[in-house]
């Protein structure tokens, strides 16, 4: 089925661990995004892709880099974790860039991540 | 960015219309309004959005004010499913999707 697929589902990391989080879409869009959300609370944009070759920081970027790996792949890492990183990351994509057009984004179903 | 107040929670009994509204009273003239759900933690899943006139789908329907400072998402039989937090999003000039709280619907049997 097409759509954003997200790796790992979950992971448990220790203090000062590194990791990076995986996405990859195969609908040919040409913006990709990296949100987070804590418990209880809204999603918040960490870094985005507007097309292949390009990122930008969103809300939160403090603590995230990004890669624009080609037109289906942009990966998170996180260098040194930290409790304050435990959250669940989602990645999405867009056809246009603007966040308009028939269907919006489209999002993947989320890796939960815990730092201990 | 225009910004979006919901209320934080409504309930709305089984098979009847549900009506979730939303204040957007800065959004600019080429800002779309977009309506999102998110069913336990899942990821959020696209309903509907506007920029000006009144649209529907096979989901839902949004009635947007003439001046565009308010819409309200219909959900037009509720069922149990659609149990969920609903978000009501601007884009802004940048486009991007930036989240609020949303409104947790409770659909009761």
């Amino acid at each position: 089925n097409a759509g954003v697929t997200q790796t790992p589902k979950f992971q448990v990391l220790k203090t000062g661990q590194s990791m990076t989080l995986q996405c990859a879409q195969d609908m040919n869009h040409n913006s990709m995004y990296w949100y987070r959300q804590d418990p209880g609370m809204g999603l918040r944009l960490i870094y985005y892709s507007a097309s292949e070759g390009t990122t930008d920081k969103g809300e939160v970027p403090n603590g995230y880099n990004v890669s624009r790996l080609n037109k289906r792949e942009f990966s998170l890492r996180l260098e040194s974790a930290a409790p304050s990183q435990t959250s669940v990351y989602f990645c999405a994509s867009s056809e246009l860039g603007q966040g308009a057009g028939d269907y919006g984004y489209t999002f993947g179903s989320g890796t939960r991540l815990t730092v201990v | 960015d225009a910004k979006t107040t919901q209320p934080p929670s409504m309930d709305c009994a089984e098979g009847r219309a549900a009506n979730l509204p939303c204040n957007h009273s800065t959004i600019s003239g080429n800002e779309y309004v977009y309506w999102y759900r998110q069913i336990h933690s899942q990821g959020p899943q696209y309903i509907i959005h506007g920029l000006k006139n009144n649209e529907t789908n096979e989901m839902a329907s949004l009635i947007i004010t003439e001046d565009r400072k308010s819409s309200t998402l219909i959900l037009p039989h509720a069922t149990l499913r659609d149990t969920a937090v609903y978000y009501c999003i601007t884009t802004g000039n940048t486009g991007k999707l930036i989240f609020g709280q949303g409104t947790t619907l409770q659909v009761k049997p």
